[in-house]
């Protein structure tokens, strides 16, 4: 199974700041028969189902504001919020949809300083 | 209305049995993978299951093979979870989402909550 460790678990970011979660994989994710990797990130609100906000490691889902911005190829990748507002308190996770099991990190909560 | 909504959780003694529902809408169920991913209380997202959108292939977490069964109905637009002995730790809310072309989970339902406890 490919395990996606996420780091750091938690943080807080002021309003307006940036918010920067990495996530690591423990084998390439990337598929070279479409140059893409197979990496999604989901927000997760309490009380709510996850949502998705990013896919193929870089790709905003439509709606999602451009403030969320995906990064990275391979075994690492980053999730910025590039000026937190406060709706983004939530839990953030990635996933690997290179195989299955399709394996989640552990989440990383997001809160204001 | 694009939605799924899921049914069918509950409480439920150690080594009983569930079925979960997730019934789609306002789309074309048919043409779909579908998951199962659940979430224990505090805790993060566990993948569960699969089904491939004609059913014709099914894969599970090591952590319920054997003892869950995911199935589709797509006359009835709806995907099923069987949980059979179930124990302590399948307490989670459950969700049903769909698999879009691009591979990832594009749409979510609320969520069926099972507490499996003596």
């Amino acid at each position: 199974d490919i395990v996606m460790t996420q780091s750091p678990d938690s943080l807080a970011v002021s309003l307006g700041e940036r918010a920067t979660i990495n996530c690591k994989s423990n084998q390439s994710i990337f598929y070279s028969s479409n140059n893409k990797n197979f990496l999604t990130w989901y927000q997760q609100k309490p009380g709510q189902p996850p949502k998705l906000l990013i896919y193929w490691a870089s790709t905003r889902e439509s709606g999602v504001p451009d403030r969320f911005s995906g990064s990275g190829s391979g075994t690492d990748f980053t999730l910025t919020i590039s000026s937190l507002q406060a709706e983004d308190v939530a839990v953030y996770y990635c996933q690997q949809y290179y195989t299955t099991p399709r394996t989640f990190g552990q989440g990383t909560k997001v809160e204001i300083k | 209305q694009v939605q799924l909504v899921e049914s069918g959780g509950g409480v439920v003694q150690p080594g009983r049995s569930l079925r979960l529902s997730c019934a789609a809408s306002g789309f074309s169920f048919s043409i779909y993978g579908m998951h199962w991913v659940r979430q224990a209380p505090g805790k993060g997202l566990e993948w569960v299951a699969v089904i491939w959108y004609d059913g014709s292939n099914k894969y599970y977490a090591d952590s319920v093979k054997g003892r869950f069964t995911i199935s589709r109905d797509n006359s009835k637009n709806t995907l099923y979870l069987q949980m059979n002995s179930l124990r302590d730790e399948d307490t989670a809310v459950y969700y049903c989402a769909r698999e879009e072309l691009r591979g990832a989970f594009d749409l979510w339902g609320q969520g069926t909550k099972v507490t499996v406890s003596s």
